[in-house]
């Protein structure tokens, strides 16, 4: 079974700072690579997520991860954080397997998730 | 577009009741919805995956008895926790997705369960 995880917990920055969001994930076949971001008292919203082709994926907000698939690793990049950008964020995993039939597909692991906090 | 509604967002109720939370797609079919439940603090754990029109797969440890999962339409799928405790107090989050395997999931905003 595949497992993600979160290096960090709880990353504090001020405005400006450079952002980096470990992510590591244990599975040695296909995977689509997620992640997600919760802000306080909101439901989950996908911010980029990688299939296929180019690893380094943009997403919404400013927001790029890098899928390297020697390290197993998907981080999520930003160079200049914004208060607004306080939130949880989570990796998530989604592996194919082929002989577990149509109940595998878009099953996601997620990891631990990390809190991210940015000082005006 | 890609809406997914869940209802109720927070329900308070005794030891032994059941209750069931709804999740909805509002404008796309579902063809799978998954569950998940979420530990203050902790990530989200997968319970089950739903397939329309099909029997529910539950994840490893979750009693198939205890919460109930229907998922009797392409837009609708609901899950009953039965005689539910203190115990499964928790936050429940319902997603949807179009069922291939490269279909992103889209999420309900949650439901605060809490059992007195």
């Amino acid at each position: 079974a595949q497992s993600v995880s979160q290096h960090n917990h709880h990353v504090i920055l001020s405005e400006a700072a450079s952002l980096e969001l470990g992510c590591n994930y244990s599975y040695g076949g296909t995977v689509n690579l997620f992640w997600y971001v919760q802000y306080p008292g909101q439901h989950l919203q996908l911010l980029l997520k990688y299939f296929s082709g180019d690893p380094l994926v943009k997403g919404i907000k400013g927001f790029e991860a890098e899928f390297i698939k020697s390290k197993f690793s998907f981080n999520l990049r930003k160079p200049s954080v914004q208060w607004s950008d306080t939130a949880e964020y989570f990796c998530a995993v989604n592996a194919y397997s082929p002989d577990a039939g149509g109940t595998s597909y878009g099953k996601l692991t997620f990891g631990q998730g990390t809190i991210l906090t940015v000082h005006p | 577009g890609a809406v997914v509604s869940q209802h109720p967002s927070w329900v308070i109720c005794k030891s032994g009741t059941s209750v069931k939370i709804e999740c909805r797609s509002l404008d796309f079919q579902a063809t799978t919805m998954f569950w998940y439940r979420q530990f203050p603090k902790q990530s989200l754990m997968l319970m089950a995956t739903s397939n329309e029109g099909s029997k529910a797969t539950y994840e490893q440890g979750v009693e198939k008895d205890k919460f109930l999962i229907n998922h009797a339409s392409l837009t609708l799928s609901t899950l009953t926790v039965t005689s539910a405790h203190p115990e499964d107090s928790s936050f429940y989050i319902c997603s949807a997705s179009g069922g291939q395997f490269n279909q992103p999931q889209h999420f309900g905003d949650g439901t605060r369960l809490s059992i007195l």
